[in-house]
């Protein structure tokens, strides 16, 4: 069975701060990846996807991916209250080339 | 934007009865899925479509069947409710490149 983990937190981080959020994956064959954003009570929402090797920035967010270790993570830099959510790494590697969810982490800022 | 809109956000139906949650989508994506969201057990796929009159499973299809006779629209039915499938729906449709845009979600529950 093909895995994605994370670590469910609460992440508790001060507003200002960096919010660093990892997420590991079993699929060595896996190539396509996706960090979703879900407010409490509300649908997820795509944030950032990735399917090189490195680093790629999108405003405040940055989404790190490292195939040989097998995690991809996601950096939130000056994080805000309303960045408080849970946070779900995604990767391609189902049966039929599905989406795998992670169960999610809990990322609350403090103002 | 894409929008994906469900039928309803809110539904409680009584154990035995045959529930359809409707999804529908105006982007004309091929490709639409159907999850479950339960806390501690995150988001897992029951059925998706590649095209009209297509369906496939996905990890957990038991008890439930699916419908697609217009490309736009994607149709979840429990054919006999159990409590057991109180849950969160959320039916989501591929942009491209796998990256998935959700629908508000259907909060269940079977009494």
């Amino acid at each position: 069975q093909k895995e994605v983990e994370q670590n469910s937190g609460p992440l508790s981080v001060p507003e200002g701060a960096i919010a660093s959020l990892n997420c590991t994956y079993s699929d060595r064959g896996s190539q396509s990846f996706f960090w979703y954003r879900q407010y409490s009570g509300k649908s997820p929402e795509l944030i950032m996807f990735i399917y090189s090797n490195g680093d790629k920035e999108d405003g405040r967010f940055t989404a790190q991916l490292n195939k040989a270790s097998q995690y991809v993570s996601l950096l939130i830099r000056d994080s805000q209250p309303s960045d408080s959510a849970t946070y779900l790494c995604a990767v391609i590697g189902g049966s039929q080339g599905n989406l795998i969810f992670g169960k999610g982490t809990k990322l609350s800022v403090k103002p | 934007d894409v929008k994906v809109t469900q039928s309803s956000r809110y539904l409680v139906k009584r154990t035995g009865e045959k529930v359809f949650l409707e999804c529908v989508q105006d982007m004309d994506h091929e490709n639409m899925f159907w999850y479950r969201q339960d806390p501690g057990l995150g988001l897992r796929l029951i059925y998706f479509s590649y095209d009209v009159k297509m369906k496939e499973k996905g990890d957990i299809p038991e008890g439930y069947s699916v419908s697609r006779e217009k490309k736009e629209r994607f149709s979840l039915i429990l054919e006999s409710a159990s409590t057991n499938q109180t849950s969160m729906y959320l039916c989501a449709t591929d942009g491209g490149a796998d990256t998935q845009y959700f629908g508000p979600g259907t909060r269940l529950t079977v009494l």
